[in-house]
């Protein structure tokens, strides 16, 4: 079946530091890529998707690029902000067919002032 | 326009009760979703509508759960005799109709605790 592993938190950065969120995914066919984040107190709300082999998808300063070889879809943000502080969901969807999501188990990121 | 919406926020309810939660989709949405986000399980799907198909209802834990879908619109979840386990956020989830993979829209939840 489809799977989701992301990278544990929680990651602990100082504002303005850089950060990489890693995702791997295992999938039967092409699937689209996600990226949900759940700020404190409210609902998931969708980050950045890609939904083919080098696609990057970028939002807010972040970005990921889907990258076939690797089933990889890291996160990035070259500086992140005290507003950033979340938890960030790496998750997949087939093109084919009617498809739900499959999520990672999220990585909370704090940063600090 | 408005988003998805649940009801209610929040539930409390002894062991052993039915609850019903409830989801209103983005109007026009067709496709409708169940997820449970709990602690150490992370996101998990539970039940999919899409349009007048028989539901996707492989991710439902148990048949202590059910959900309905009326009119293409509204959905409740139901859960009889609720066990501690149950106790989780709920989340529903909206899109646009069709195959492939479609933008997913999400409702704040409705978090239950069984006590």
């Amino acid at each position: 079946g489809n799977s989701v592993t992301q990278m544990e938190g929680p990651v602990t950065l100082s504002e303005e530091a850089f950060l990489t969120i890693n995702c791997t995914y295992t999938a039967t066919g092409y699937p689209s890529l996600f990226w949900y984040v759940q700020y404190p107190g409210e609902g998931l709300q969708l980050l950045l998707k890609a939904t083919k082999a080098d696609d990057k998808g970028s939002n807010k300063g972040f970005e990921a690029t889907y990258r076939k070889e690797t089933t990889s879809f890291h996160l990035e943000k070259g500086s992140v902000q005290v507003s950033d502080s979340a938890v960030y969901f790496c998750a997949l969807s087939m093109n084919s067919g009617y498809s739900t999501l499959t999520f990672g188990k999220g990585t909370m990121l704090l940063v600090s002032p | 326009g408005a988003g998805v919406s649940q009801s209610p926020s929040n539930k409390v309810t002894e062991k052993g009760k039915d609850v019903e939660l409830r989801c209103d989709p983005i109007s026009g949405h067709t496709a409708l979703y169940w997820y449970r986000q709990s602690l150490g399980q992370g996101l998990e799907f539970l039940i999919y509508f899409q349009g007048n198909s028989a539901p996707d209802k492989s991710g439902l834990p148990s048949d202590r759960f059910s959900a309905e879908r009326t009119g293409g619109s509204v959905s409740t979840l139901t859960i009889q005799r609720t066990q501690q386990e149950d106790s989780a956020v709920y989340l529903c989830a909206s899109s646009s109709g069709g195959t492939g993979a479609r933008e997913q829209y999400f409702g704040p939840g409705t978090r239950l605790t069984v006590t």
